[in-house]
């Protein structure tokens, strides 16, 4: 079955930087990538997504970028916040009713 | 407004006796998910439900069972708790297939003693 990878499990920068979480995953079927933020304490709420259609899509502060040949997908986060500190959660779905979650990544945005 | 609920959110109970765990959505979604939640371990998939009576089997089935009789409902059954279920547990709904956001509930926190 698919296997998802999220390569950092923390992430410390500074406000204003920018940040980067990069995730792989292994099965070449996989054709949809959403982002999930957790705040401390609380649930998962959906961020973005991105589709095998496309290698780059932006909302806001938020990019995420596919490369299909590699089996790569990263969230970068542009001039960072304090409210931007959480665990990100990298996932992938065949669309075979299974999404395939990652280990999440502790973001923390320092003053 | 699109929302999951789960109830209890806070529960302690003793090994050996019963737990249920409910879950609701206001979205009409077909598609139901149960997760666990430890420290370091990321999110764990226990049941997925493609409709009413109709669920199958996630990563850690063992120790628990579903029950989805209405599609707005889905139930986790813990029949006789042991103390390594103790966890945050998270419910979600997605319309289809897996291929569109999950909405998650705000989670319950169960401690087994």
């Amino acid at each position: 079955g698919e296997k998802v990878e999220q390569h950092e499990s923390t992430l410390s920068v500074r406000e204003g930087d920018s940040a980067v979480i990069n995730c792989t995953y292994t099965d070449t079927a996989s054709s949809y990538f959403p982002w999930y933020k957790q705040e401390a304490g609380k649930s998962l709420h959906f961020v973005i997504d991105i589709r095998s259609n496309v290698d780059r899509k932006q909302s806001q502060r938020l990019i995420v970028l596919l490369d299909k040949k590699a089996k790569r997908f990263s969230l970068h986060i542009t001039a960072t916040q304090p409210e931007d500190s959480a665990i990100y959660f990298c996932a992938a779905s065949n669309s075979n009713n299974r999404i395939f979650f990652g280990d999440g990544t502790q973001l923390v945005v320092k003053p | 407004d699109m929302k999951v609920t789960q109830m209890p959110r806070y529960l302690i109970k003793r090994m050996g006796e019963n737990v249920l765990l409910e879950c609701g959505q206001d979205m009409s979604h077909e598609t139901m998910y149960w997760y666990r939640q430890d420290p370091g371990l990321g999110l764990q998939l226990i049941y997925i439900s493609y409709d009413v009576d109709s669920n199958s089997e996630g990563d850690i089935p063992k120790g628990y069972r579903v029950s989805r009789k209405k599609r707005e409902h889905f139930s986790l059954i813990l029949d006789s708790a042991k103390t390594n279920q103790t966890s945050v547990y998270f419910c979600a709904s997605t319309r289809d297939w897996g291929t569109y956001e999950q909405y998650f509930g705000p989670g319950t926190r169960l401690t087994v003693l």
